[in-house]
């Protein structure tokens, strides 16, 4: 079975300040990865997802994230963030057999203060 | 194109009570899902479907029943609701590999 341990609940920082949110998975099976965003009040939106080819994945909103199979983690970072970055960020996971059924972290919440 | 819809956005049940949550997509996909977000907990699947007139079970299908008459829409029901049923659900859908399209949720409470 796989799992995904997002190990912090709660990350702030100030705005224009680099973050990193940190994914590792346990599978037995290769996988693919992906990380979705909620803002307050709405459903989940697609950041961004690693398939295959190049470990480094580009999203949307600036963000990106790097595939490192060796320590099976997919760390989402963004160089300068914004006021407008404050939302709860979930890591996912799915096996390429069944690619369609998504196992979720717990979320973590990223505050970005002024 | 209106993507994912859900009906209804609210809902406030009492033990024992039936509901059916309504999922609608507009896009042609062929896979649609229901989760259920709890805190601390992210989102875990309740049941799936593949194509019309398919189901099949997620990881927390019990207490909940689907339904895939039309490609368009996914049935979720619950027969007889429970506390322990109160969460955000949250409809998605997709056209084959990943999961991109989610509907805006709806906010259950059951008494």
């Amino acid at each position: 079975a796989q799992s995904v341990t997002q190990l912090d609940s709660q990350v702030p920082v100030f705005e224009e300040a680099p973050v990193e949110l940190r994914c590792n998975y346990s599978s037995s099976v290769s996988v693919y990865l992906f990380w979705y965003v909620q803002y307050p009040n709405q459903g989940l939106q697609l950041l961004l997802k690693y398939l295959s080819g190049s470990t480094l994945v580009k999203g949307i909103n600036g963000f990106e994230a790097e595939f490192n199979k060796s320590q099976t983690s997919f760390h989402l970072r963004k160089p300068s963030v914004h006021i407008s970055d404050t939302a709860e960020y979930f890591c996912a996971v799915s096996r390429m057999d069944s690619s369609y059924k998504l196992i979720f972290g717990s979320g973590t919440r990223l505050l970005v203060r002024p | 194109n209106a993507g994912v819809t859900q009906t209804p956005k609210f809902r406030v049940l009492k033990t024992g009570q039936s509901m059916t949550l309504l999922c609608a997509q507009d896009m042609n996909h062929e896979y649609m899902y229901w989760y259920r977000q709890d805190p601390g907990m992210g989102l875990r699947l309740i049941h799936y479907s593949v194509g019309e007139g398919t189901t099949a079970k997620g990881e927390v299908p019990d207490g909940y029943n689907v339904s895939r008459l039309k490609k368009q829409n996914f049935l979720l029901g619950l027969e007889s609701a429970a506390p322990s049923q109160t969460s955000v659900y949250f409809c998605a859908s997709s056209y084959r590999r990943e999961v991109e399209f989610f509907g805006p949720g709806t906010r259950l409470t059951v008494l």
